[in-house]
């Protein structure tokens, strides 16, 4: 089955203990990007990345690190978290070879960080 | 910059009702529109994507039309379902400069009630 998996799917830390969140598609994906979403905000784009070893920020990048070392993984690190990236974060995948770009998304990480 | 606009923001309708959900968008340099449904804490499901060039798209109940030189986009729904019930939110990616950002409103929640 065609999927995109995010790990863990809720998590609660605390302030500066750093996290990674996984992400991982199966379609052979050349795009990977991740979300967060916030009441009132709506989806805001954190990074993305066209294909291995090409990343780029997104919207609001701050506070957050990506790395793309093989296709199919794109994990997102938390170096040091703070109160305000309590959210939920989805990460999302689509193909740039068949020119549609239609996005797939995971089913979301809700991250707590006390 | 790009500004996507949902109308309603929140929707309560009887069962069995036709819905139209409405998106704006106010740059038309746009590539694609795609439709999405969001059930609470979950991922986003694509529902219909429309090319730039496309006028509209059908999935079962679901319609979508774009108007790209007016801005609008409009998602029907044919005989509502409690089913139905969930966020529906609309995304706008860019045409041309690069940009893959894709920038999303904020979403139209629906309720369909028996």
């Amino acid at each position: 089955e065609a999927q995109v998996t995010q790990n863990p799917r809720y998590l609660i830390t605390v302030t500066g203990k750093k996290l990674t969140v996984t992400c991982s598609q199966n379609m052979n994906h050349e795009y990977m990007s991740w979300y967060r979403q916030d009441p009132g905000l709506g989806l805001r784009q954190i990074y993305y990345s066209m294909n291995v070893e090409v990343t780029d920020k997104g919207d609001v990048p701050e506070g957050y690190k990506v790395s793309r070392k093989e296709k199919r993984n794109f994990p997102l690190i938390l170096e040091s978290p703070s109160p305000n990236q309590t959210s939920l974060y989805f990460c999302a995948s689509s193909s740039l070879t068949d020119r549609i770009y239609e996005q797939y998304f995971g089913p979301g990480t809700r991250l707590t960080v006390t | 910059k790009q500004e996507v606009t949902q109308i309603p923001a929140a929707l309560s309708v009887p069962e069995g009702e036709n819905l139209v959900l409405n998106c704006s968008f106010t740059d038309s340099a746009i590539y694609n529109l795609q439709w999405f449904r969001q059930d609470p804490g979950k991922g986003l499901t694509s529902l219909l994507l429309i090319q730039s060039s496309q006028r509209e798209q059908t999935s079962g109940r679901l319609n979508a039309s774009l108007d790209k030189s007016s801005g609008r986009s409009t998602l029907y729904i044919a005989a509502s379902q409690p089913g139905d019930s969930a966020t529906y939110l609309c995304a706008v990616r860019p045409a041309g400069g690069g940009s893959y950002i894709p920038t999303f409103g904020r979403g139209t929640s629906l309720i369909v009630h028996p």
